[in-house]
């Protein structure tokens, strides 16, 4: 079954440097999304991604956050002066449509630790 | 307006009983809630969902039932087990745009043997 992935599972990086988290999207899915989830709480909507721009963003997805989709298969999310309070998990999610009609499709995450 | 609550936080229940969880929602634009499902570690996965057409959905031991006047909707969990202990988020996405999901904040829930 197709899925979801996500590399690094685990990236730890000092206060300021800029950090690039990579997902590989189901192949045929036409809608990206990045999550996060700072331990033990929800999981927050950070922004979406459709054809070749940005759909949707949260309040979280400041200056410091891009997403760019390389290629035809990666999407990743690049944080260019990592903060401590960017400590969380990343999620990559990707749906076949949008509209309320996707069911969306989580990778495993990556953690990030800012020291 | 885009906040799901959820409760409660967290639910011990024995096998076999029905663990009920309970979410709320405000934005009358969401019309997609779906229940998910998260093991330590991993990502979410989704594990059923309703649209609000219908008052009840059923999928093997889950259950959804959803009241669009109250704007409150609930899972059931029907002879609950210990593989079933893990987090459960309820959602809310609107109907349009890119389905972006609002999650709630999440029951831990525990089946002891």
């Amino acid at each position: 079954e197709p899925e979801v992935t996500q590399t690094p599972s685990h990236q730890v990086t000092q206060m300021g440097q800029e950090v690039i988290l990579r997902c590989v999207p189901i192949s045929n899915h036409l809608y990206f999304y990045w999550y996060r989830q700072i331990l033990g709480q929800k999981v927050e909507f950070l922004v979406s991604f459709y054809n070749n721009e940005i759909s949707e963003k949260s309040e979280i997805f400041d200056d410091q956050f891009s997403v760019e989709r390389p290629d035809g298969s990666n999407f990743t999310l690049k944080i260019r002066s990592t903060k401590l309070e960017d400590s969380a998990m990343y999620f990559c999610a990707s749906t076949p449509e949008g509209g309320g009609r996707g069911t969306q499709y989580f990778g495993p995450g990556t953690r990030l630790t800012v020291l | 307006q885009q906040q799901v609550k959820q409760s409660p936080q967290s639910l011990i229940v024995q096998k076999g009983g029905i663990p009920i969880i309970n979410c709320a929602y405000e934005n009358t634009a969401f019309d997609y809630f779906p229940w998910y499902q998260q093991f330590p570690g991993k990502g979410p996965a989704l594990l059923i969902a309703i649209r609000p057409d219908v008052s009840e959905k059923k999928e093997g031991r889950f259950t959804i039932s959803f009241n669009k006047s109250a704007k409150q909707f609930s899972l059931h969990i029907m002879d609950s087990q210990p593989g079933d202990s893990a987090t459960y988020f309820c959602a809310a996405s609107p109907q349009t745009g890119a389905n972006n999901l609002f999650f709630g904040t999440g029951t831990r829930l525990t089946v002891i043997p």
